[in-house]
């Protein structure tokens, strides 16, 4: 299974503001995902990126507000851009392929006052 | 309704009890099954995954899967208090690892010593 670490593991924002969250894997992978998990609900998948193109956001979700970069095979970073305290929730990405399933990181928890 | 149910419990049992955790889903796109564990502030964590109906064993932990019922288990075993976390099931269509997983909302589990 790969290791993926996340920064920063948390933070607390300001209303109006942006974050950049990076997630790097110890291998090279093909897909990365970012999920939210909002407080008493499942993960949501936010946007699949691949490497060398643009990402595939999920409906409710809008590159405007998530943009996704994936400069490499072992990095991504997904933004939270316009912060409102609704997006306020634990962000993870994960990594998966064709021999495998998805393994996760260990999450970037976002307060948002 | 949801794509995929499961009950967020708590559920709470003591030390040796054998526990039963389950998820039923309603897309028949559904092939791959995933349990994943989660600690507090910590990011999911695979315990195991299965494809096709029937049972599978990894130690203390059994994974069922009734496609024709479109409903999933996972026994543990002889619990132990650092079984307590939240057990998350989730689900992908044919196209393994490459996919988004759908996820149940979790049941949080208390082992009692």
């Amino acid at each position: 299974s790969a290791v993926i670490s996340q920064k920063p593991s948390r933070d607390i924002c300001q209303r109006g503001t942006s974050l950049t969250i990076q997630c790097q894997v110890d291998s090279q992978v093909t897909m990365m995902f970012w999920y939210r998990q909002q407080p008493g609900q499942s993960l949501t998948l936010i946007a699949t990126a691949n490497q060398g193109s643009e990402a595939t956001y999920e409906s409710g979700f809008v590159i405007d507000k998530f943009p996704i970069s994936r400069p490499n095979l072992t990095f991504s970073t997904l933004t939270v851009s316009n912060m409102s305290p609704e997006d306020s929730s634990i962000y993870l990405c994960s990594v998966g392929g064709r021999t495998d399933t998805q393994y996760f990181g260990p999450g970037t928890r976002l307060t948002v006052l | 309704q949801k794509e995929v149910e499961q009950d967020p419990g708590p559920l709470s049992v003591p030390e040796g009890a054998i526990v039963s955790l389950n998820c039923t889903y309603s897309n028949s796109a559904f092939q791959y099954f995933m349990w994943y564990r989660q600690y507090s502030r910590k990011g999911p964590e695979l315990l195991m995954y299965t494809y096709s109906s029937g049972n599978k064993e990894d130690g203390r932990f059994t994974a069922q899967v009734d496609k024709s019922s479109k409903y999933i288990s996972l026994f543990i075993r002889d619990s132990q208090p650092s079984d307590s976390a939240t057990y998350l099931c989730a689900m992908m269509g044919s196209n393994f690892g490459n996919e988004k997983l759908t996820f149940g909302t979790g049941t949080r589990l208390t082992i009692i010593p």
